[in-house]
C-alpha cells in the first residue's frame, strides 16, 4: 500500500537554526512529490513540488528540497528558519501519469521557532 | 490570483442531521478532490472528480455522496451525521487534463457536531 512517513512529530528549534524534515514514501510506480505547509488555522498551502528534472527544488520562503529515488526520500530544508515558519508541515505524494491524483499525505511535522 | 472558494467556512449540526458543503475551484481547473482533516491529523482523501464525472473514490463513507456540477463547483453531502464527523473538510482543485498536477486548497470547512 501507499504510504508516507515524516520522521518528526515535533520539531523545536531557535530562530536561525538550519532545519531538515525527513519525508519518505513507499509506491510502486513513479510519483509526484509535495510539501505543504498549514500555518496555525489556515488552510493547506504549497511550499514545493517535483514532478521530474532536477532533483533539487525550490520552493517559496527559502525552502528547498531534495529527490533521492534510491532512498525514496525528499526531505525538507532551510538554512535559517525564522519565527514566522512555525506551522506544521506535510510531506505528499501521487501517482505521476495516472488516472488517480489524490495525495497521501504523512502525518506531518510540528515545528516550532522560538525567537 | 483566484483561489479555491469553500462554503460555509465554519459550521454547527447536531446528530442525525445533514450538511452541505461547497466548492468552487480555481477558474479553468478541472478536477476537484475533497478531504476530510480530524483534529491533529493528517488530511484524508474522500473523493474526486474530474470533469464531472467522479474519478476516484476514497475513504468516504456511504452516508456522505458528492458531486461536480456543469460549472465546475462541486458539493459534499453528508447525512446522518455523527460526533466523528466533526473535521476539516477542505477541497482542492488542479488542471489534471486526465494525469495528476498539483493541488491548490481552499480555506476548509470547519464542520462541528454536537
Amino acid at each position: 500500500a501507499q504510504s508516507v512517513s515524516q520522521h518528526n512529530h515535533h520539531v523545536i528549534l531557535s530562530e536561525a537554526a538550519s532545519l531538515e524534515l525527513g519525508c519518505n514514501y513507499s509506491y510502486g510506480g513513479t510519483v509526484n512529490l509535495f510539501w505543504y505547509v498549514q500555518y496555525p488555522g489556515q488552510h493547506l498551502q504549497l511550499l514545493l513540488k517535483y514532478f521530474s528534472g532536477d532533483p533539487l527544488v525550490k520552493g517559496i520562503k527559502g525552502f528547498e528540497a531534495e529527490f533521492i529515488k534510491s532512498k525514496f526520500s525528499f526531505n525538507l530544508r532551510k538554512p535559517s528558519v525564522q519565527w514566522s515558519d512555525t506551522a506544521e508541515y506535510f510531506c505528499a505524494v501521487n501517482a505521476r501519469g495516472g488516472s488517480q491524483g489524490n495525495l497521501i499525505f504523512g502525518k506531518g511535522t510540528k515545528l516550532s521557532v522560538k525567537p | 490570483a483566484a483561489g479555491v472558494i469553500q462554503s460555509p467556512r465554519h459550521l454547527i449540526k447536531e446528530k442525525r442531521e445533514t450538511a452541505t458543503l461547497k466548492c468552487y475551484p480555481i477558474p479553468r481547473h478541472d478536477t476537484v478532490y475533497w478531504y476530510q482533516q480530524g483534529p491533529g491529523q493528517d488530511p484524508q482523501f474522500l473523493i474526486s472528480f474530474y470533469e464531472k464525472m467522479q474519478s476516484d473514490k476514497g475513504s468516504i463513507p456511504d452516508r456522505f455522496s458528492a458531486q461536480q456540477f456543469s460549472d465546475y463547483h462541486s458539493e459534499l453531502n453528508m447525512s446522518s451525521l455523527e460526533l466523528g464527523d466533526s473535521a476539516l473538510y477542505f477541497c482542492a482543485s488542479s488542471r489534471d487534463r486526465g494525469r495528476p498536477d498539483t493541488q491548490y486548497f481552499g480555506p476548509g470547512t470547519r464542520l462541528t457536531v454536537l
